[in-house]
């Protein structure tokens, strides 16, 4: 069974311009989680998608969205990138988004903004 | 919200040794504890995990304990070998079904050979 995977892996983007991130989970997954891990700040929860209706925000400005499509793909957005921006996205997925069940993490898609 | 607390930052130790990685957390809610690893170039990997009504768990080399009272969790590897070498991520959430995880700010272990 392939793993999540996350599109693109790497990205290079300006203050100022917008960038969106994709997150294929794996197969029959419903649920779908998006962290920022950074030096300092760590692991933060961004949202959580399940069944294309987000169940879960963290604390993170409006600029960071995000969407489901029905096959359970997910994209991020982060408009108006900021330097504070740059990270390691990751995305992670589980069947049904319940703690019973495993949250598989996809390898990340790097941002940096200059 | 929750607030995890990671201890130590960094670890070496010895091939064969133990290593005992420490977190505490704020919420007295919180009810579900699983640990992480990452190798360089990874996503985080569920390596265990322990449940509010469990006192300690174990799978082969690798154990966890919770202190419910205390609000802290351990993570304790026995027999240390090198591709254990990794950074390892404790996390907490409150809720029940939800993975809307706090994490720890990470542990960097290495095994020496």
């Amino acid at each position: 069974k392939a793993g999540v995977t996350q599109t693109p892996r790497y990205l290079i983007k300006t203050r100022g311009q917008q960038v969106t991130l994709s997150c294929s989970p794996i197969s029959g997954h419903r649920s779908v989680s998006w962290y920022q891990q950074t030096p300092g700040q760590g692991l933060q929860f961004l949202f959580e998608y399940f069944s294309e209706t987000q169940r879960n925000k963290g604390n993170f400005p409006g600029r960071f969205s995000g969407r489901q499509f029905s096959n359970s793909r997910s994209e991020m957005n982060v408009s108006t990138l900021e330097l504070g921006d740059s990270a390691l996205y990751l995305c992670a997925s589980s069947a049904r988004g319940v703690l019973t069940d495993t949250q598989y993490f996809g390898p990340g898609t790097r941002l940096t903004v200059l | 919200g929750e607030n995890v607390e990671q201890h130590p930052s960094t670890l070496s130790v010895q091939e064969g040794d133990s290593a005992v990685i420490k977190c505490t957390y704020s919420d007295s809610a919180s009810n579900y504890f699983p640990w992480y690893k990452q190798e360089l170039g990874k996503g985080p990997q569920l390596i265990i995990d322990i449940r509010s009504n469990v006192g300690e768990k174990k799978d082969q080399r690798i154990a966890v304990t919770l202190n419910k009272t205390a609000k802290h969790f351990s993570l304790h590897i026995t027999e240390t070998q090198p591709e254990d070498s990794a950074v390892y991520f404790c996390a907490a959430t409150p809720r029940s079904n939800d993975y809307k995880l706090s994490f720890g700010a990470g542990t960097t272990v290495t095994v020496r050979a």
